[in-house]
């Protein structure tokens, strides 16, 4: 069965600073990982879709990066702004599992100004 | 860009009613899914399809059913809703092994 894990569960730090947010899963016969964004009250945004084959993807300040055979991955944001506050959840869709993915639990982060 | 509505942002009902969920989206995705997500919980699978008239259970089936008869429209149904069942409920689409879009959620209250 599939794990994700995200550690910590939140994460506080002053604007302008360059954070990494962890995620692990522990079986890493996957078809993608994908990491969403989700702020208070509100729906999942997708933030990157990172295909088994592919090692990173980019999107303006956002970098998230894949190492299967490990099993982690980690999503980067450059130059953080108080507007990146949101808790941040990355789920899997493993091999075999009919396109359901496996979601993390997230990590709430905020960015004091 | 695939867009996913939900029909309600907040709803309050009354224990014991039947409450219908509503998910439309416009993309001519197969998948759709509803979750539902509780604080310390996480999102935890209620049902999913993968085609018209499809449906599977997910993690957490009791007390739900399900109606897909058009591939856009999926419907979440509360048969006997219950305090238990107040939650925040999310719907998704997808096509085959790409990625999932959500629509905004509805934040259901049963009182």
């Amino acid at each position: 069965k599939q794990e994700v894990t995200q550690i910590p569960a939140a994460l506080s730090v002053p604007e302008g600073e360059n954070l990494v947010l962890n995620c692990s899963f522990t079986d890493s016969a996957i078809y993608n990982l994908q990491w969403f964004r989700q702020d208070p009250g509100k729906g999942l945004t997708s933030l990157l879709l990172i295909q088994s084959s592919q090692r990173e993807q980019t999107s303006g300040r956002l970098n998230a990066s894949l190492d299967k055979s490990s099993g982690r991955s980690t999503l980067y944001i450059a130059a953080s702004q108080p507007g990146d506050s949101a808790t941040y959840l990355c789920a899997v869709m493993r091999t075999g599992a009919n396109s359901k993915l496996t979601f993390g639990k997230g990590i709430t982060l905020s960015v004091r100004p | 860009d695939v867009k996913v509505t939900q029909s309600s942002r907040y709803l309050v009902k009354r224990t014991g009613e039947k409450v219908f969920l509503e998910c439309v989206q416009d993309m001519d995705h197969e998948n759709m899914f509803w979750y539902r997500q509780d604080p310390g919980l996480g999102l935890r699978l209620i049902y999913f399809s993968y085609d018209v008239k499809m449906k599977e259970k997910g993690d957490i089936p009791e007390g739900y059913s399900v109606s897909r008869e058009k591939k856009e429209r999926f419907s979440l149904i509360l048969e006997s809703a219950s305090t238990n069942q107040t939650s925040m409920y999310l719907c998704a689409s997808s096509y085959a092994y790409y990625g999932y879009t959500f629509g905004s959620g509805t934040r259901l209250t049963i009182v």
